[in-house]
């Protein structure tokens, strides 16, 4: 069990770029989960994909966000046309498939944008 | 719907003490409920679930937590707190009849002083 990986830890971008992040999921979980978290908040729920399907998307998920996980493995996170607003952090997790499993969170993305 | 709600911003306790972070939740289902404790610039780490069973459930690090289902709380606990217990503790839900998105309260910071 090496844990979830995401990169890259910090990203600084300049307003109206596009950036994306990656995440690698331990890798028998076939539940991967994207969140943001900003400062002094809890985790808020994007999405979440069963294997290489999107099950859910949060209504947080604006047209500018997309999200893939094209072979059930790892999963990109991309942004477009980047906001201050945006800047967060944001956190991948994994879990097995059964309901009562845990997330596994990896230690996140921190994004800033200026 | 879910939701979760943590009404302590702030919970204050001498190295030593009792330690108790509060939790209330609101799901349609049966409630499978979670404690996640963070560190600074880290992605949260689980320390224990209630899926069903026994309402007192034992966790990592000495923690534990009561279901209590007629007040719809699940209460973290430490019986001896640390100075190392000091970080920011997230409760979380999940609906179980139809689980998908953990859904995480605001968190509460817990500052334990020597």
């Amino acid at each position: 069990d090496t844990g979830v990986s995401q990169n890259p830890r910090h990203k600084i971008t300049k307003r109206g770029q596009n950036v994306t992040f990656r995440c690698d999921p331990i890798s028998e979980h076939n539940r991967l989960y994207w969140y943001r978290q900003t400062l002094g908040q809890g985790p808020e729920f994007l999405t979440y994909f069963q294997n290489e399907a999107q099950l859910e998307k949060s209504r947080l998920l604006s047209d500018r966000f997309s999200a893939e996980r094209p072979k059930g493995s790892f999963s990109t996170l991309e942004i477009q046309r980047t906001e201050q607003g945006d800047s967060a952090m944001y956190l991948c997790a994994s879990s097995p498939g059964q309901a009562g499993s845990p997330l596994h969170f990896g230690n996140g993305t921190r994004l800033t944008v200026t | 719907a879910q939701s979760v709600a943590q009404p302590e911003d702030q919970v204050n306790v001498a190295e030593g003490n009792p330690l108790t972070v509060k939790c209330t939740y609101s799901v349609s289902g049966n409630p499978y409920l979670f404690w996640y404790v963070q560190y600074p610039n880290r992605g949260l780490q689980f320390l224990l679930k209630y899926i069903t069973g026994d309402n007192l459930v034992k966790g990592s690090y000495g923690f534990e937590a009561e279901f209590n289902k007629s007040q719809t709380s699940f209460h973290l606990k430490k019986p001896s707190a640390l100075v190392s217990d000091s970080a920011l503790y997230f409760c979380a839900v999940r609906d179980g009849n139809s689980w998908g998105k953990l859904q995480f309260g605001a968190g509460t910071q817990v500052v334990v002083t020597p």
